[in-house]
């Protein structure tokens, strides 16, 4: 149980146009998804947390406006990166909390971002 | 907000070895820490996790340690086989304690 899917796995894109990428919980709901970003070697850093129904919340420095967060279902969360740069190429990973009872997180498998 | 420091950043051991991994947290009010190992293009999987309310947990060869005094809490594999080869993340909550915030990782090689 407690599955994230995530898609595209990957995706590359033209400089200045959009992509989005969605998180679906597949066998729980989910009010709340957490989206991170991963640079080569690097850590998770939480982006913002999606709220079912309801604005997403961003962490320190992340530009709400360039990554755009909807979460209108209880299962599905999407993350939209608007006017992508050459510098938003990353790993992008969602996840979920498990199901009630569960302190567990379970990640999407994650979208490599290329944008060229 | 929550930090939370990881170390060490690599740790090369020879198979059959043990291998400890610590991190460190600064809120006090964090009550729950899951440890992740991620392999290379892959998510992260949980491999285990403790709540504060106790102070050890084993799981075959893994096992977590937590000190809430110091707020400090450790990963220790023993008997590392070269499949343990991945990097691990320690993480603990945010101060609002909904998201989870990442240590830097530890990229863990175990040589035969």
């Amino acid at each position: 149980g407690a599955v994230v899917s995530q898609h595209p796995s990957r995706v590359i894109c033209k400089s200045g146009t959009s992509v989005k990428i969605e998180c679906r919980s597949l066998d729980f709901q989910a009010t709340t998804m957490f989206w991170y970003r991963q640079f080569p070697k690097q850590s998770l850093m939480l982006m913002a947390t999606s709220n079912e129904g309801s604005k997403a919340t961003y962490e320190q420095g992340v530009e709400k406006d360039k990554f755009l967060i909807n979460h209108a279902s209880l299962t599905l969360s999407t993350l939209t990166v608007t006017s992508a740069h050459p510098e938003d190429s990353s790993f992008y990973i969602c996840s979920a909390r498990g199901p009630t009872g569960l302190l567990g997180y379970t990640f999407g498998s994650g979208t490599r971002l290329t944008v060229v | 907000g929550e930090n939370v420091e990881q170390h060490p950043s690599t740790l090369s051991v020879q198979e059959g070895d043990s291998a400890v991994i610590k991190c460190t947290y600064s809120d006090s009010a964090s009550n729950y820490f899951p440890w992740y190992k991620q392999e290379l293009g892959k998510r992260p999987q949980l491999i285990i996790d403790i709540r504060s309310n106790v102070g050890e947990k084993k799981d075959q060869r893994i096992a977590v340690t937590l000190n809430k005094t110091a707020k400090h809490f450790s990963l220790h594999i023993t008997e590392t086989q070269p499949e343990d080869s991945a990097v691990y993340f320690c993480a603990a909550f945010n101060q609002a304690g909904t998201a989870l915030i990442f240590g830097k990782g530890t990229t863990l090689s175990v040589s035969s």
